[in-house]
């Protein structure tokens, strides 16, 4: 059971427009929430982070959002460049009292920024 | 170097062989995860471990996977009697162990069983 969905396997965009990649949980207990970016033969890289006590998160160009009612966030990327293109992984995690819990990974959405 | 440092990059073997595959961590970091990505799958915890305490085992996948951290630093996920499924990239990643910290990945291990 996949609790970390990202249902878009790929997205594809023009340079300079928006890209908004989605992403959708279903453990309540998920309290902190990632984005990495990764490009072919690279390990991921992180890119943005937002906790459960915040619902917009931003960095640049990037910006995380995360609506914990419909246990779904988004990262926008504005304005996208063609630099942007790579794999965006969604990540979370459960934040316990005196421990670290490992990351559980969407399956990724390709993007693809267009000249 | 500065970053996360994983070798070999690439490892082709026959089934049924031994491998051992190495993760230097981001000097002071604490904190020090594997993971697997199979193709066309996010990426998959296999083990995780803090400073001097027990390691989270909780997502190797069979008893033929153990790994284990020298001295706080250096870890080697080690795989016997290999098999075709095992086939993947395995990526190591660390982090100060902070809870908010994000972790920082090497370029990983492409592991290819033949």
């Amino acid at each position: 059971d996949q609790q970390v969905k990202q249902n878009s396997p790929s997205l594809s965009v023009q340079e300079g427009r928006i890209s908004i990649l989605n992403c959708d949980y279903t453990n309540s207990m998920f309290d902190y929430f990632l984005w990495y970016k990764k490009y072919p033969a690279e390990g991921p890289t992180f890119l943005i982070s937002i906790s459960s006590i915040k619902d917009k998160n931003e960095d640049g160009r990037f910006t995380v959002f995360l609506n914990k009612s419909a246990k779904h966030l988004s990262l926008h990327i504005v304005p996208s460049q063609p630099g942007d293109s790579a794999v965006y992984f969604c990540a979370a995690r459960v934040i316990y009292g005196g421990s670290q819990g490992n990351l559980i990974f969407g399956k990724g959405t390709k993007l693809s920024v267009k000249p | 170097g500065a970053g996360v440092s994983q070798s070999p990059s690439n490892k082709v073997t026959e089934k049924g062989k031994d491998v051992e595959l190495r993760c230097d961590p981001i000097s002071g970091h604490t904190a020090l995860y594997w993971y697997r990505q199979s193709l066309g799958q996010g990426l998959e915890f296999l083990i995780y471990f803090q400073g001097n305490s027990a390691p989270d085992k909780s997502g190797l996948p069979s008893d033929r996977f153990s790994a284990e951290r020298t001295g706080g630093s250096v870890s080697t996920l080690t795989i016997q009697r290999t098999q075709q499924e095992d086939s993947a990239v395995y990526l190591c990643a660390s982090s100060t162990g902070g809870f908010v910290e994000p972790q920082h990945f090497g370029d990983g291990t492409r592991l290819s069983i033949l």
